[in-house]
Formats: C-alpha cells, structure tokens, sequence
C-alpha cells in the first residue's frame, strides 16, 4: 500500500556526467508522469506514460532526455551529459488512469517525494 | 502556446480571512482544470479539477473552485483559512483528451495565526 517512491532522494553531479531517476509508482497505476520543479519556476511536464508506451514525449526539454518504463511498473528518467540548468527536483506521479479521461471526482493523481538533481 | 496564469506570486492573509486565488489559463478548446497543493516538505496533492458540467467544483479542507469560461478563469476559493492551509498551490490545464499538463507558476499562501 505504499506512496509513490522515487530514487535517489538527492542526487548531486559533475557537469557532463549522466543521471538516471527512478520512479516506482504505486502498484496497479497504469499512468505515471514525470515533471520538473525549478527553483522559482514552478513545475514543467516532462512526459507521460500511459502502460508502457509514452504518446507524447514533447514536453522533454532535450535529446539529452530520455525516459522509459518497463513491465508498465517502474520507470526511469534519464539525462545525459547534465548541464547546470538541469538542477531541479524531479518529481514522478501515477494514477489508476490518464486523468483526464476520467470524470470520476474521486480520482486522483499521486506525487512522489521527488528527486533533488544539483549539477555541479 | 498553452500558458497558465496565477495573478498573486505570495499572498499573506491572517486565519478567518477569505482566500481567492486567480488562475487564468490561454487555450481555445475545451480544457480540464485542476488546483494542486504542496504543504511544507510534502507531496503535491490534488485540491479538485473540473472536467464538465458544473462549474463550481468542491475539493478537499472545503476548498472551491469557479470555473469561468468567458474568462477563461478557473479561481480557487476558501471562505474562512487557517494556519494548517499555509502551502504552495498550483493551477493546472490539460486539454481534453490531451496529455501535456501545463501548470502555473504557483501562488504561495502564508497564513497567521
């Protein structure tokens, strides 16, 4: 019955190097999206997957990006050659359903804790 | 392009005192709504979203919100705060059946006691 769980809760990088973030959503949650919160910025999408297929990857900011999930379960975000600007805490959130197919007022989306990125 | 508005950066008001946060949002077609909250060192939770037919939706801790398509404004209210209602909140919109949220800057609420 756990939360949404994302790993490393801090993760702090040299400038070049590459990331990976890992999100377990809550069990049985066919939706997990994955956005970014900067510091002043408030949150960005980033992309949405629905099973494991990800219709609209757009919202990545870069090619340096990537994304993936496996067993329609965990999913991992990955950004390669990380740049200052990177820095952000990088929060996942699933849901029983795409959201916003559904009228069911009881539904809900779940945030993770995130992930706190500092690039060095 | 989609773009989400919130009017107020910080907002400080004293407990009992009514609360509306403006969001304002740019796009032509039918959207989806939503207010989201994050307490201090907690999760982002959903307050409420409109989808459809009434337009004044009622959340969670007796939060609402009006939607307003002529101004395109979807205002989140509360008639009485309270010092535990001290957050960051978060206007957001997706298009129907889309899937790319877009959220606001966030409006920060600080309640006294």
């Amino acid at each position: 019955g756990a939360g949404v769980s994302q790993s490393p809760s801090n993760k702090v990088t040299e400038k070049g190097k590459d990331v990976e973030l890992r999100c377990d959503p809550i069990s049985g949650h066919t939706a997990l999206y994955w956005y970014r919160q900067s510091l002043g910025q408030g949150l960005e999408f980033l992309i949405y997957f629905q099973g494991n297929s990800a219709p609209d990857k757009s919202g990545l900011p870069s090619d340096r990006f990537s994304a993936e999930r496996t067993g329609g379960s965990v999913s991992t975000l990955t950004i390669q050659r990380t740049q200052q600007e990177d820095s952000a805490v990088y929060l996942c959130a699933s849901s029983p359903t795409r959201l916003a197919l559904t009228s069911d007022r009881t539904d809900t989306q779940y945030f993770g804790p995130g992930t706190r990125l500092t690039v060095l | 392009a989609q773009s989400v508005s919130q009017h107020n950066h910080h907002v400080i008001l004293s407990e009992a005192a009514s609360l509306e946060l403006g969001c304002n949002y740019s796009y032509g077609g039918t959207v989806n709504l939503f207010w989201y909250v994050q307490y201090p060192g907690q999760h982002l939770q959903l307050l409420l979203k409109y989808f459809s037919g009434d337009p004044l939706v009622k959340g969670i801790k007796g939060f609402e919100a009006e939607f307003k398509r002529s101004q395109s404004s979807f205002n989140l209210r509360k008639p009485s705060v309270q010092w535990s209602d001290t957050a960051e909140y978060f206007c957001a919109v997706i298009p129907n059946y889309g899937q790319n949220f877009v959220f606001g800057p966030g409006t920060r609420l600080s309640v006294l006691p």
